[in-house]
């Protein structure tokens, strides 16, 4: 099965700051690619999907990048709101494997 | 509006059962692929299981295989995981989700299932 390896685990940031998480599939899943955002307490919400598309209503600071194995969630300008654990998940093909998630802080 | 309502978690002992339900509305629940995930407590998302409803039946994660089952009611709307023999680190709130594509679009609220003697 493919693995999806995200780093860093945690991340502190300013307010401001361009964030970047990482997401590596140990085999290609061309653009098969989803991250999503989960607030503490709360139920996951889709931020991109096909690794670049941004799901309609979510703010245009978040952008997503990458295909084959290798891709990428940026936040160009962390807000207080971003506080939250970041989760991308490969769907070309059961399993539908998550990364282990990365929680952004803000320091 | 698309709405997912789980329902069925629980305590329940080691080596139990337990069935969740999935109530969806807001769309032709037939037409879509559906998902389990998991969440263990202050862990990270475990995806479980896909169900689609076109013959390519139902896939599951190698955590799960040979002891939980997904199945749909299309009369009601209803998608279920028939989870056997039950184990402690099958603890978690369960979420059933809308797949669009493979990606899941709309997530209920999940309901927890503690597995605990």
């Amino acid at each position: 099965d493919i693995q999806m390896t995200q780093s860093p685990s945690s991340l502190s940031a300013s307010v401001g700051d361009r964030v970047t998480i990482t997401c590596r599939a140990s085999q290609g899943i061309s653009n098969y690619l989803a991250w999503f955002q989960q607030k503490p307490g709360k139920v996951p919400n889709l931020l991109i999907y096909a690794a670049s598309t941004l799901q309609s209503g979510v703010p245009s600071r978040f952008s997503g990048s990458g295909s084959g194995t290798d891709f990428t969630l940026t936040i160009s300008s962390l807000q207080p709101e971003d506080v939250a654990t970041y989760y991308c998940q490969k769907y070309n093909s059961a399993p539908y494997t998550f990364g282990q998630g990365t929680k952004l802080e803000i320091k | 509006e698309v709405q997912l309502v789980e329902s069925g978690g629980g305590l329940v002992q080691p080596g139990g059962s337990l069935r969740l339900s999935c109530a969806a509305s807001g769309f032709t629940f037939r037409s879509y692929a559906m998902s389990w995930v998991r969440q263990a407590p202050g862990k990270g998302l475990e995806w479980v299981s896909v169900f689609t409803d076109n013959g390519g039946g139902a896939k599951y994660s190698d955590s799960v295989r040979g002891r939980f089952t997904v199945s749909s009611d299309n009369s009601k709307n209803t998608l279920y995981l028939q989870m056997n023999s039950l184990r402690a680190e099958d603890t978690a709130v369960y979420y059933c989700a809308k797949l669009y594509g493979g990606y899941a679009r709309y997530w209920g609220q999940g309901t927890l299932v503690t597995v605990s003697s």
